[in-house]
């Protein structure tokens, strides 16, 4: 595998599912972001890990929950979702915060 | 408050008709400026990074440049191939990682 990698590419869940998203970078960068793309609106970052640690969260609600167990891996939990959180949902990671992000294909999320 | 503002939001070209997409932005302290380029379905696939007014950067049929206020991204002689959805985003200095985003230039060529 190379570059940045998401499973599962498609996700179909009820709104009391749980269910969560999971990351792989294989460029050994430190920086990896979770993003919510939606129809007509721009990219919307949800959070920010450098080193595992989280500096970033954009006021994302908490039935969004993330983690980064290492700095190769990056999963995003998620429990009680709504319809409007239909989305694609993309990966990023980077060499360090500020630097050029490379984006994974993203799951295509549909919320019944 | 940071704003990227992207134009034209379409764009239909005919094969080998060159053109420019433009990317305003609005920001306290530029820090870096990215061209993306995303395909349907897909991630978007890093282009270019631009940092100070007056640089520019090519590749194949595209070159970025910067000034003060806007990016263009200009595409020389385009092909069917380079249909996608090019994306703009700043940096701003703000909080670590934030990246704006811009809506994008959905580009068609016709052969």
């Amino acid at each position: 595998e190379t570059g940045v990698t998401q499973t599962p590419r498609h996700l179909v869940m009820g709104m009391t599912n749980k269910k969560s998203l999971k990351c792989e970078q294989h460029l050994g960068h430190n920086a990896m972001y979770w993003y919510k793309q939606s129809a007509k609106k721009p990219l919307e970052l949800m959070f920010v890990y450098s080193l595992e640690e989280r500096v970033e969260n954009n006021s994302v609600p908490s039935r969004f929950s993330p983690e980064c167990p290492n700095s190769s891996h990056l999963f995003l939990h998620l429990h009680t979702l709504q319809p409007e959180d239909s989305a694609l949902y993309l990966c990023a990671s980077s060499q360090e915060i500020r630097r050029e992000q490379f984006f994974g294909p993203g799951t295509r999320l549909t919320v019944l | 408050e940071d704003q990227v503002t992207q134009s034209p939001e379409a764009l239909r070209l005919q094969e080998g008709e060159s053109s420019s997409l433009n990317c305003s932005y609005t920001v306290s302290g530029l820090r870096g400026l990215f061209w993306y380029r995303q395909d349907p379905g897909k991630g978007p696939e890093f282009l270019f990074t631009l940092y100070s007014a007056g640089e520019e950067k090519e590749k194949e049929r595209l070159k970025a440049t910067l000034t003060k206020k806007e990016s263009f991204l200009h595409i020389t002689a385009p092909k069917p191939e380079d249909s996608a959805t090019y994306l703009c985003a700043v940096d701003g200095g703000g909080s670590q990682g934030n990246l704006i985003f811009g809506k994008g230039t959905k580009l068609s060529v016709k052969p």
